[in-house]
């Protein structure tokens, strides 16, 4: 069974820092990347989604894929109290039915 | 953006009780999934669905059914419930399989006493 792995589990940046999340799978079939944001007392919503080797930046937001490892990093610049939430990874593979393996997360806190 | 609604919000229940958590998305979606969250866990798919009639079976499916009953409507049951499914209960659904978004609902909060 696929695993998607994340780092680190929590992650305290100052207000305009920059944040740092990684992300690794285990299955080397997997072809889409998925980065989903949860605040607390709500549900998860796609942030970003990466599928070609490369970078791609949504303002704030960059997230970075290398297939050969099957790693994908994301990068808040310029991080606000707002951004403050838990950041799930997964993967899914172009082959099944829409199923994505999620990991653990990483808990985003930051401070003002 | 896609809509999903899930009832109930909350539930509380004892052990060995009947549970059925109602999930409908009123986008036309095919995909319907449900996952339950816990605490030091990300998401885990319980059973999906890719349309009227059809059930897959997801990651950690033990102790659960589920059921498709219309491409709105996916239904989570648990006939003896137990305090280990005491957990966040999601929702979600999309359009296309692998390379599609996740709608997620508002989430059931499910307490086994």
């Amino acid at each position: 069974q696929q695993k998607v792995q994340q780092s680190p589990e929590s992650l305290i940046v100052p207000e305009g820092g920059m944040a740092s999340l990684n992300c690794t799978s285990s299955d080397r079939n997997v072809d889409y990347f998925w980065w989903y944001r949860q605040h607390s007392g709500k549900s998860p919503k796609m942030l970003m989604s990466i599928f070609s080797n490369g970078e791609k930046e949504e303002g704030r937001f960059t997230v970075h894929l290398n297939k050969a490892s099957l790693h994908t990093s994301l990068h808040i610049r310029d991080s606000q109290p707002s951004d403050s939430a838990l950041y799930l990874c997964a993967a899914s593979h172009n082959t099944n039915t829409g199923k994505l393996t999620f990991g653990d997360g990483t808990v985003l806190t930051v401070k003002p | 953006e896609a809509a999903v609604t899930q009832s109930p919000r909350n539930k509380v229940t004892v052990t060995g009780g009947n549970v059925t958590l109602s999930c409908r998305q009123t986008n036309s979606h095919n995909y319907m999934y449900w996952y339950r969250q816990d605490t030091g866990h990300g998401l885990r798919l319980i059973h999906y669905s890719y349309g009227a009639g059809n059930l897959q079976i997801g990651d950690v499916p033990d102790g659960y059914k589920a059921t498709r009953t219309t491409q709105e409507d996916f239904f989570l049951l648990l006939e003896l419930a137990s305090p280990s499914q005491t957990s966040l209960y999601f929702c979600a659904s999309s359009d296309h399989w692998g390379y599609a978004e996740q709608f997620f609902g508002p989430g059931t909060r499910l307490t086994v006493l």
